[in-house]
């Protein structure tokens, strides 16, 4: 089965910084999904990247899917209070019984402090 | 459009007894998902549906979970008996298909003391 590691597990940054949360795939992505969750709330999705290389952005939140497919990266620019929470990414399966299932790594908390 | 609603919020039980949780996806959506969300953990996919049928239920401990998804809507997640270690976040998910991104409802949060 696909394995998700998120690093870091949690981050503590001062309003106004830039950060970075990534997640490696124990095997290539065939799709790749950013989640927030607020604290004992159910999961937004962000964004969702497909193709070797690919990046998108959404007001200050940039994620980018490597070319070999197996690494993603979410960029945060100037923190806000409002940016805090915990970053889930999440991956289907390639094929076979994987496919369609959509699996988590084990999430990053991020802090921001005004 | 309305979102995944998902019923109790809240729920607190006793060990060995069973409870329930409900899911309403989005209309139209074909896939549901059951997560169980450990405090700290990422979200473990517990069962998915294809319209009413199940496509993964591998993560699913059957001797005590079970789950139906009649006439490929609403969805029930039924614990019984329950334990300490089911104490847990259940969110529901749903998709237009099995390919696209997941709407997720607030989840119900289940204590077992």
């Amino acid at each position: 089965s696909q394995e998700l590691e998120q690093s870091p597990q949690s981050l503590i940054v001062q309003e106004g910084k830039n950060l970075t949360i990534n997640c490696t795939s124990s095997k290539t992505l065939y799709g790749l999904y950013w989640y927030k969750q607020k604290y004992g709330e159910g999961l937004i999705f962000l964004m969702m990247l497909q193709k070797g290389g690919e990046e998108k952005s959404h007001e200050k939140i940039t994620a980018k899917l490597d070319e070999k497919k197996q690494q993603s990266s979410l960029h945060i620019t100037a923190s806000q209070p409002s940016h805090a929470g915990i970053y889930l990414c999440g991956a289907e399966g390639a094929g076979g019984t994987s496919y369609g299932k959509l699996t988590f790594g084990q999430g990053t908390i991020l802090t921001v402090h005004p | 459009e309305a979102g995944v609603a998902q019923s109790p919020r809240y729920k607190i039980i006793e060990k060995r007894q069973s409870v329930a949780f409900w899911c309403n996806p989005i209309s139209g959506h074909a896939t549901l998902y059951w997560y169980q969300q450990i405090l700290g953990q990422g979200p473990k996919l517990l069962i998915q549906f294809q319209n009413n049928g199940v496509v993964d239920d591998s993560q699913l401990p059957k001797d005590r979970f079970s789950a139906e998804r009649l006439k490929g809507v609403d969805s029930t997640l039924k614990i019984q008996p329950a334990k300490l270690e089911d104490s847990a976040v259940y969110l529901c998910a749903s998709s237009f298909n099995r390919v696209t991104e997941a709407f997720f409802g607030q989840g119900t949060r289940l204590t077992v003391v």
